[in-house]
């Protein structure tokens, strides 16, 4: 199975911060990866799909990159309502399995 | 609107059985893979299993295979998880989600069910 690892487990930075989030595959997956918000008591809500591609009504200070094992999320200017935990996915093969999440906190 | 609506969940006893079922609204359901989601409380986000639009392709976590079986019903706009010989380390927030695309694994859960729990204790 592919194993995910995300860094840091948690974090907490101010209104307007850049935040970047890291997620390492254990085997390449192209750029099957994939981003999601979970606010408490929420479904997760997807955020970023093939690495890079901006899901439909997210706001564009989010971004991802990457490609093969190591993958990148970025929060260009951390909102108040982004306090959130962020769990990558790889949907290369099945399987699929998620990072252990990254919770992020508004100082 | 897009809305996936689950039911089923409850407190269960360790070694018997129960049925989720996720039925969907506002897009075309036979488009699209499925899948099932759970997360502990507390704890971060477990792939149990996914079936493709036409269910030619199925999945499982090994934690559930041989235990849990996933299917749908086009007709009816409904996927459904039978679940048998629960483990109390089967407690759990249970998602249906749906997939970008027709295969299981595709590009991302773009849109995901409230969730329904489901507790393993006797």
């Amino acid at each position: 199975d592919i194993q995910m690892t995300q860094s840091p487990s948690s974090l907490s930075a101010s209104v307007g911060d850049r935040v970047t989030i890291t997620c390492r595959a254990t085997q390449r997956i192209s750029n099957y990866l994939n981003w999601y918000q979970q606010k408490a008591g929420k479904a997760p809500k997807l955020l970023i799909y093939a690495a890079a591609s901006l899901q439909s009504g997210v706001p564009s200070r989010f971004s991802g990159s990457g490609s093969g094992t190591d993958f990148t999320l970025t929060i260009s200017s951390l909102q108040p309502e982004d306090s959130a935990t962020y769990y990558c996915q790889q949907s290369h093969t099945t399987p699929l399995t998620f990072g252990g999440g990254t919770s992020v906190e508004i100082k | 609107e897009v809305q996936l609506v689950e039911s089923g969940g409850g407190l269960v006893q360790p070694g018997r059985s129960l049925r989720l079922s996720c039925t969907v609204s506002g897009f075309s359901f036979d488009d699209d893979a499925m899948h099932w989601v759970r997360q502990a409380p507390g704890k971060g986000l477990e792939w149990v299993s996914g079936i493709s639009w036409n269910s030619g392709t199925i999945d499982y976590a090994d934690s559930v295979k041989g235990r849990f079986t996933i299917s749908r019903d086009n007709a009816k706009n409904s996927l459904y998880l039978q679940m048998n010989s629960l483990r109390s380390e089967d407690t759990a927030f249970y998602y249906c989600a749906k997939d970008k695309v027709q295969a299981v694994a595709g590009n991302g859960f773009d849109y995901w069910g409230q969730g329904t729990l489901v507790t393993v204790s006797s």
